[in-house]
């Protein structure tokens, strides 16, 4: 069965420092991997999404994520944060084309934005 | 464009009472999901619906019915409400194909608790 983890539970950096936010996930084939955040009292918004080609993946609002399949990951990396961005940042990994009840969250992170 | 949209916002219930809580969509997805958070836990698949008239099981079912009578109407039915499920309902849709691939949009969530 496939999994999400997020080892980082909390996360604090300065304004303008960069930010990497760690996702691995286990499944035997080549997942869908999920990047959402979300703000305080909002709901989920997708960052970007990965599924074939490049490993490298732009998303919105500066983002950009990383899979590395020998390393089960899917890490999220911003080189200079904003305010703005303190929220909950959730990774998520989807089995298949037809599974629909297959797509599985981690726990999220939460990271916070001191000036 | 409204997107994905819950109601109520917020909402208390007494052991034992019912509710339902509203999700509609207005950018024609055929598919739909209803998900609760716990904190730590990430996001817990609880129903998901393909299309008008389909609905499936997710991970967490028990304690909850829904119905899928139009494309755009996926309410979630709570019919003796226990206080675990206290939680944090989302509601999500995503377009026709293969969802994982394209990723969800989110409503802003219901806050339920119970007492």
């Amino acid at each position: 069965a496939q999994s999400v983890t997020q080892p980082d539970i909390h996360i604090t950096v300065s304004e303008g420092a960069s930010l990497e936010l760690r996702c691995n996930y286990s499944y035997g084939a080549t997942p869908y991997l999920f990047w959402y955040v979300q703000s305080p009292g909002q709901g989920l918004q997708l960052l970007l999404k990965y599924f074939s080609g490049d490993t490298l993946v732009q998303g919105i609002k500066g983002f950009e994520a990383e899979f590395k399949r020998s390393q089960s990951s899917f890490n999220l990396r911003k080189p200079s944060v904003h305010w703005s961005d303190a929220a909950e940042y959730f990774c998520a990994v989807g089995a298949g084309k037809t599974s629909y009840d297959k797509v599985i969250f981690g726990p999220g992170t939460s990271l916070s934005v001191i000036p | 464009n409204a997107g994905v949209t819950q109601t109520p916002k917020f909402r208390i219930l007494k052991i034992g009472q019912s509710m339902t809580l509203q999700c509609t969509q207005d950018m024609n997805h055929n598919y739909m999901y209803w998900y609760r958070q716990d904190p730590g836990m990430g996001l817990k698949l609880i129903y998901y619906s393909v299309g008008a008239g389909i609905t499936d099981k997710g991970e967490v079912p028990n304690g909850y019915n829904v119905s899928r009578s139009t494309t755009e109407d996926f309410p979630l039915r709570l019919e003796l409400a226990a206080p675990s499920q206290t939680s944090v309902y989302f509601c999500a849709s995503s377009r026709t194909g293969a969802p994982p691939h394209y990723g969800y949009t989110f409503g802003s969530g219901t806050r339920l608790t119970v007492v």
